[in-house]
């Protein structure tokens, strides 16, 4: 199975300053069909994951431009430019090239 | 709008099975693959297997084997798992969500327990 790595496992950010998550697979994740299946969630407490950014740095619908989608092959990366209260919670990356699809073990981000 | 509503919480005895919902409403049912998700708080998030909504085909997680069963009944728009002799193990809140991963469901928190 593809490991994903994704570091840091928590992450202290003050209101307005900037994120970095980072996500590495073990194999390249680029599929046979030239694209690139890596998404990026955030799971607030109590809630579903919901889907923030998919195809590396496509920003889903009413996701906000602060954040931002990165990388290729194996390393990817999640930006937060200007982290807000709203944004806390769990981020996990999840690969969905190779089967069995596979997730990262999360990255909390909390308030400092 | 699309929605994924899940069947409510379960407690069962250990070597017991239950079974899950997952009704889809707002698009296409058969559109879509309905994958299946189990979280827990030591490995995070996995991916257990989707069914193909219109065929009934499925593809395991090879861990899930023999664990998870995935079903649909494609006239209610509803898929199913059902998870069969349950250990304290597979304690655990379980997701479906559609494919391409933009809609999940609530979840669906099973407990093991004698």
């Amino acid at each position: 199975d593809v490991v994903m790595t994704q570091t840091p496992v928590s992450l202290s950010v003050a209101i307005g300053q900037p994120a970095s998550i980072s996500c590495k697979s073990s194999q390249s994740l680029v599929h046979s069909d030239g694209k690139t299946y890596l998404n990026w969630f955030l799971q607030r407490p109590g809630q579903s994951p919901k889907r923030l950014i998919y195809l590396v740095s496509k920003l889903d619908s009413g996701i906000p431009d602060r954040f931002s989608g990165s990388g290729s092959e194996t390393a990817f990366t999640l930006k937060i430019s200007r982290v807000e209260a709203d944004d806390l919670g769990v981020y996990y990356c999840l690969q969905g090239t190779h089967f069995p699809h596979t997730f990262g073990a999360g990255t909390k981000l909390e308030l400092k | 709008q699309v929605q994924l509503q899940q069947s409510g919480a379960e407690l069962a005895k250990p070597g017991s099975s239950v079974k899950i919902s997952c009704k889809a409403s707002g698009y296409t049912f058969t559109s879509y693959y309905i994958s299946w998700i189990k979280q827990t708080t030591g490995q995070g998030l996995e991916f257990i297997g989707y069914i193909k909504t219109g065929s009934g085909g499925t593809n395991y997680n090879e861990k899930f084997k023999g664990k998870a069963t995935l079903t649909v009944d494609k006239s209610s728009s509803t898929a199913f798992m059902q998870l069969s002799s349950l250990t304290p193990d597979d304690s655990a809140v379980y997701y479906c969500a559609r494919s391409g991963w933009e809609y999940w469901g609530q979840g669906v928190m099973v407990t093991v327990s004698s």
